[in-house]
């Protein structure tokens, strides 16, 4: 079964540095979205990605962020400078449009990067 | 977006069937009902989604009433490898609609 890879898996950097989190979609689809969940708390949306562009972001994610998908596979978060606020863990996901049947669709979640900031 | 509520925890023993309810008073029309599963330190997973009556699949079943608001997720015969939480989405859910989690639902599986 294809999945989302997302890479490292865990990552440690200190406050004000940048990181970048990747993420590997899965091959035929077309939306790709970060979601971040800090310990304990809920899983929130971050930013989604269509045909090269932000289709939609959150409060969350401010300037400091920022999304690219460098090549036909890769899809990047970048944080510029990080806060301790900015550790969670990261989850990457993507879904295909069905273009025939019910309107409906499933989001397929990687295994997530856990940031720690110092 | 419609509200959901669900239990914050529940407890099962192996071998029994696990029923978890949701509400959502404010569905609307065009709304489905969605179920997602998150393992410690995973990433959620997709379980079941559904409009009304019933869906089936090799996972759970999901109960919609007449008027949608509310809804039922079965687990048949849990076994100690479905302690995870078990979340309801209600929305849209077709293009790129960003998901929106609640707390979900705690469920423990104990031997």
């Amino acid at each position: 079964e294809p999945e989302v890879t997302q890479t490292p898996s865990h990552q440690v950097t200190q406050m004000g540095q940048e990181v970048i989190l990747r993420c590997v979609p899965i091959s035929n689809h077309l939306y790709f979205y970060w979601y971040r969940q800090i310990l304990g708390q809920k899983v929130e949306f971050l930013v989604s990605f269509y045909n090269n562009e932000i289709s939609e972001k959150s409060e969350i994610f401010d300037d400091q962020f920022s999304v690219e998908r460098p090549d036909g596979s890769n899809f990047t978060l970048k944080i510029r400078s990080t806060k301790l606020e900015d550790s969670a863990m990261y989850f990457c996901a993507s879904s295909e449009i069905f273009s025939l049947g019910p309107s409906s669709y499933e989001q397929y979640f990687g295994p997530g990067t856990r940031l720690t900031v110092t | 977006l419609a509200k959901t509520t669900q239990p914050i925890s529940m407890d099962s023993y192996e071998g029994q069937e696990v029923n978890i309810t949701c509400s959502h008073n404010n569905i609307a029309t065009n709304d489905y009902i969605t179920w997602y599963q998150q393992f410690p330190s995973q990433g959620p997973r997709f379980i079941i989604q559904g409009y009304k009556t019933k869906v089936t699949n090799e996972v759970a079943s999901l109960f919609i009433p007449a008027d949608r608001k509310s809804s039922t997720l079965s687990l048949p015969r849990v076994s100690l490898s479905d302690t995870a939480v078990y979340y309801c989405l209600v929305g849209l859910h077709s293009g790129n609609t960003p998901l929106v989690f609640g707390k979900g639902t705690r469920l423990s599986v104990i031997a």
